[in-house]
């Protein structure tokens, strides 16, 4: 079957990185998101990978491996505002969505 | 874990054509569900509100007449798109909160391809 694997919950302190994992299986696959969604809001486009490698936008970066089926968000320079879930999105061959759980992250000062 | 399904996942319709999409939660109950619009690589944007039993609530520039949400039981909701057009062509995702579940969690739905033609 098809599955995300990514953590419950995680604590991290302001200032500080963290690095959120996620594991897939997929049947085929077409890119792997991140999405940052804020309680009570429609979650957040943050990254895109399909490609096995680093991408590294601002605070965030996304790392991909594909032969692994893993991939991680990597948080740097903690806000308080970063405290939210973080959904990790694969894509399979037949472009549809594989949703995890996400991972709520909660920032302390 | 909650389950929510789409059917159908992908639907190729000629231009003018109505189409329909389903969003079920398989093991749960959900009094609201979210319908989203994704477009490439882009944050998903949410249509609208769906809540059980009562009107749905459209977001700001999304056309009522021309997206019918139904959400007739607890587990099924229905987004129509009437008269498609080459521009509705996207991506569609619904998801459902757990009635049963603590605050806002969200269970999403695997997504709808539609392509007009």
């Amino acid at each position: 079957g098809q599955n995300i694997d990514q953590p419950t919950e995680m604590t991290a302190t302001e200032g500080a990185i963290v690095q959120i994992n996620c594991t897939y299986q997929t049947s085929g696959f077409n890119g792997l998101f991140w999405y940052q969604q804020h309680a009570g809001e429609a979650p957040t486009f943050l990254s895109y990978n399909v490609l096995d490698g680093l991408e590294e936008k601002g605070r965030f970066s996304s790392f991909l491996s594909r032969s692994k089926g893993y991939s991680y968000l990597l948080l740097k320079e903690l806000q308080m505002k970063d405290s939210a879930s973080y959904l990790c999105v694969a894509m399979d061959s037949n472009y549809q969505l594989i949703w995890g759980a996400g991972t709520k992250l909660i920032i302390k000062p | 874990g909650a389950v929510v399904s789409q059917h159908p996942s992908r639907v190729i319709c000629k231009s003018g054509t109505s189409v329909k999409i389903e969003c079920r939660s398989l093991d749960f109950q959900a009094t609201t569900m979210f319908w989203y619009r994704q477009f490439p690589k882009q944050s998903l944007m949410l249509m609208a509100t769906s809540n059980e039993g009562s009107k749905a609530t459209y977001e700001q520039g999304v056309e009522k007449d021309k997206f019918l949400i139904n959400h007739a039981s607890l587990t099924l909701s229905t987004l129509t798109v009437t008269s498609a057009h080459p521009e509705d062509s996207s991506f569609y995702i619904c998801s459902a909160r757990d009635l049963q579940g603590a605050g806002e969690t969200q269970y999403f739905g695997p997504g709808t391809r539609l392509l007009v033609l």
